[in-house]
């Protein structure tokens, strides 16, 4: 089967760094990715993790270990508009759609 | 602006109605999907089209019918729905549908069922 963690919900200081973890088991592997969820709104792609490592892309940097099924993504700077569901969700294979996880709802705070 | 649109943003419909959602991808992808995102649920994949052609069905009651005429669009036919099927219906798109391909979400249409 096909499971995939993160925290529900998640609270941090404006200015603060937050990381969100994800944990996941499935059959195979090939690819993990995040996604930003306003309220309201669609998600929108944030990071691919396919290799081990971390990838750094501005404020915002994803981290992948395939050993241990773990990933997590670090928001730095954080500012109030980054206030939002973060989804984290796995390729199990090369032909197969993703599998998401129910997102960690992250308030910032003055 | 993702490219990707969604119509309409709001429906209310009784149980005995049907309805139709639409979308429609303006980033020359091939495959398109529907999501379904429930409270406190994961999204849940319920239609995959690649080239038009239906590659993914994760047993979604037959009260649910999608429909792809072309690459850019893609409906999803509703008829006789239930309460429990009120949610937010998410459709994406991508280049294909494998690997690496990001996929890239519309607004959604939020559903009522009353």
């Amino acid at each position: 089967g096909q499971n995939i963690d993160q925290p529900t919900e998640m609270t941090a200081t404006e200015g603060a760094i937050v990381q969100i973890n994800c944990t996941y088991q499935t059959s195979g592997f090939n690819g993990l990715f995040w996604y930003q969820q306003h309220a309201g709104e669609a998600p929108t792609f944030l990071s691919y993790n396919v290799l081990d490592g971390l990838e750094e892309k501005g404020r915002f940097s994803s981290f992948l270990s395939r050993s241990k099924g773990y990933s997590y993504l670090l928001l730095k700077e954080l500012q109030m508009k980054d206030s939002a569901s973060y989804l984290c969700a796995v390729r199990d294979s090369g032909n197969t759609p993703l599998v998401f996880g129910k997102g960690t709802r992250l308030s910032v705070i003055a | 602006e993702t490219g990707v649109t969604q119509t309409p943003r709001h429906l209310v419909m009784g149980m005995t109605n049907k309805k139709s959602l639409k979308c429609e991808q303006h980033l020359g992808h091939n495959a398109m999907y529907w999501y379904k995102q429930s409270a406190k649920k994961p999204l849940e994949l319920m239609f995959v089209y690649s080239l038009e052609e239906r590659v993914e069905n994760n047993s979604v009651p037959s009260r649910f019918s999608p429909e792809c005429p072309n690459s850019s669009h893609l409906f999803l036919h509703l008829h006789t729905l239930q309460p429990e099927d009120s949610a937010l219906y998410l459709c994406a798109s991508s280049q294909g549908s494998t690997k690496s391909e990001t996929q890239y979400f519309g607004p959604g249409t939020r559903l009522l069922v009353l």
